[in-house]
């Protein structure tokens, strides 16, 4: 089984400034590891995500991740937020297969405010 | 771009009613999911579905909760007698199945309102 913890429940921001949204995880078995977001009353939206090879992984809206396996944690970043990234981010992720059929565990969920 | 469409955006039931909330996943996609999210929480694991049969189900999907791919392009999931607990937005998802296919596509949901 898998878990997922999203450090922060809320995160307010300055238009152009840094965010870093943290997310951790637990698994006994390899895993893929996603960022999703969600606007205001829509769905889920992939971000980006972590298969293999490069731990830095880059995604849509300037957004990136990287991967740590020592510490078991895929944090999201941006260099510089807009006014139209806010919205709700969700960490997730699902057990390595030879299927590619398994659930998606999300965390908690971190709503990113940017403010102008 | 191919999408997941649901149907309806938005129910509102009385308690101890059936719904069904529908879902067409994208055509060439094998696994298919639901999702649920209640209100200010996380998304949950409900069911999913392959080669016509359920391959996983969570605690929630109890025996109130069917899923039905009835025309080979439908995905139907249908509570049998709502209750108010069962008010959340419903997401549907499907997955390709080959190796490569490691991306859950969601659709935009369904909110579920029982009064």
């Amino acid at each position: 089984a898998q878990s997922v913890t999203q450090l922060d429940s809320q995160v307010p921001v300055f238009e152009e400034a840094p965010v870093e949204l943290r997310c951790n995880y637990s698994s006994s078995v390899s895993v893929y590891l996603f960022w999703y977001v969600q606007y205001p009353n829509q769905g889920l939206q992939l971000l980006l995500k972590y298969l293999s090879g490069s731990t830095l992984v880059k995604g849509i809206n300037g957004f990136e991740a990287e991967f740590n396996k020592s510490q078991t944690s895929f944090h999201l970043r941006k260099p510089s937020v807009h006014i139209s990234d806010t919205a709700e981010y969700f960490c997730a992720v699902t057990a390595r297969a030879e299927t590619s059929g398994s659930r998606l565990t999300f965390g908690e969920g971190t709503q990113l405010t940017v403010n102008p | 771009e191919p999408e997941v469409t649901q149907t309806p955006s938005h129910q509102v039931t009385q308690m101890g009613q059936e719904v069904i909330l529908r879902c067409v996943p994208i055509s060439n996609h094998l696994y298919f999911y639901w999702y649920r999210q209640i209100l200010g929480q996380k998304v949950e694991f409900l069911v999913s579905f392959y080669n016509n049969e359920i391959s996983e189900k969570s605690e929630i999907f109890d025996d109130q909760f069917s899923v039905e791919r009835p025309d080979g392009s439908n995905f139907t999931l249908k509570i049998r007698s709502t209750k108010l607990e069962d008010s959340a937005m419903y997401f549907c998802a499907s997955r390709g199945v080959d190796r490569g296919n490691t991306e859950a596509f969601f659709g935009q949901g369904t909110r579920l309102t029982v009064v």
